[in-house]
């Protein structure tokens, strides 16, 4: 079964740029989906079909992926921005979670 | 308003059953995708099931093929996941979710606990 990874841990300062990354075989001829959650809360779309942000989304996070890699960057990093990120893929009728990567903004 | 509430969550036991529910409101469901998704206490998310708009297309996660089964009444605005033989690695947070641009609403989950 299709299988994408991500870093268990990403860290960053305020202000700075973060980038986190999915992998997954030929992950660039699929889209990739990243999605937020906070402690506590439900997930939240910040990107999808690779780089489309939807509404109410700041400009700040942004999304590309090629090759193997989707890759998540958010700019200018705000502490309000620390959470768990997950990529998301679909792949013959099979929709996939990366495990997840904790971004701490310190 | 877009609104989506999980219930018939609860404590079952090793090898028993239980469904699931999402009621939907503030849109059309017979317009959409749907999802469900689950999280383990501490865990990350894992995709189960998707259902298309009428009902005719099913996928499952191997994880629960054979185990599970998901169904919409589009009628009702709502949508089911019927759980048998359940494990204590079911034990989870079960999310359902619109799918439109990625997964873009979120219910706010029903927790089963699978435990003697």
């Amino acid at each position: 079964s299709y299988e994408v990874t991500q870093p268990p841990s990403v860290s960053v300062s305020p202000g700075q740029t973060a980038s986190i990354t999915c992998s997954g075989d030929k992950l660039g001829n699929k889209y990739a989906c990243w999605y937020q959650q906070k402690p506590g809360q439900s997930p939240v779309v910040v990107i999808y079909q690779d780089s489309k942000r939807p509404s109410g989304i700041p400009e700040r996070f942004s999304g590309s992926n090629s090759g193997n890699t989707a890759t998540l960057t958010i700019s200018g990093t705000q502490a309000v921005d620390e959470a768990d990120y997950y990529c998301q893929a679909w792949d013959s009728s099979t929709w996939v979670f990366g495990g997840g990567t904790k971004l701490t903004v310190l | 308003e877009v609104q989506l509430v999980e219930s018939g969550g609860g404590l079952v036991q090793p090898g028993g059953s239980l469904t699931v529910s999402c009621s939907t409101s503030g849109f059309t469901l017979s317009h959409y995708e749907m999802h469900w998704v689950r999280q383990a206490p501490g865990k990350g998310l894992e995709w189960l099931s998707y259902i298309s708009g009428s009902g005719s297309t099913i996928h499952y996660a191997d994880s629960v093929k054979g185990r599970f089964t998901v169904s919409r009444d589009n009628a009702k605005n709502s949508l089911y996941l019927q759980m048998n033989r359940l494990r204590a690695e079911d034990t989870a947070l079960y999310y359902c979710a619109r799918a439109r641009d990625g997964l873009d609403y979120w219910g706010q989950g029903t927790l089963v606990t699978v435990s003697s």
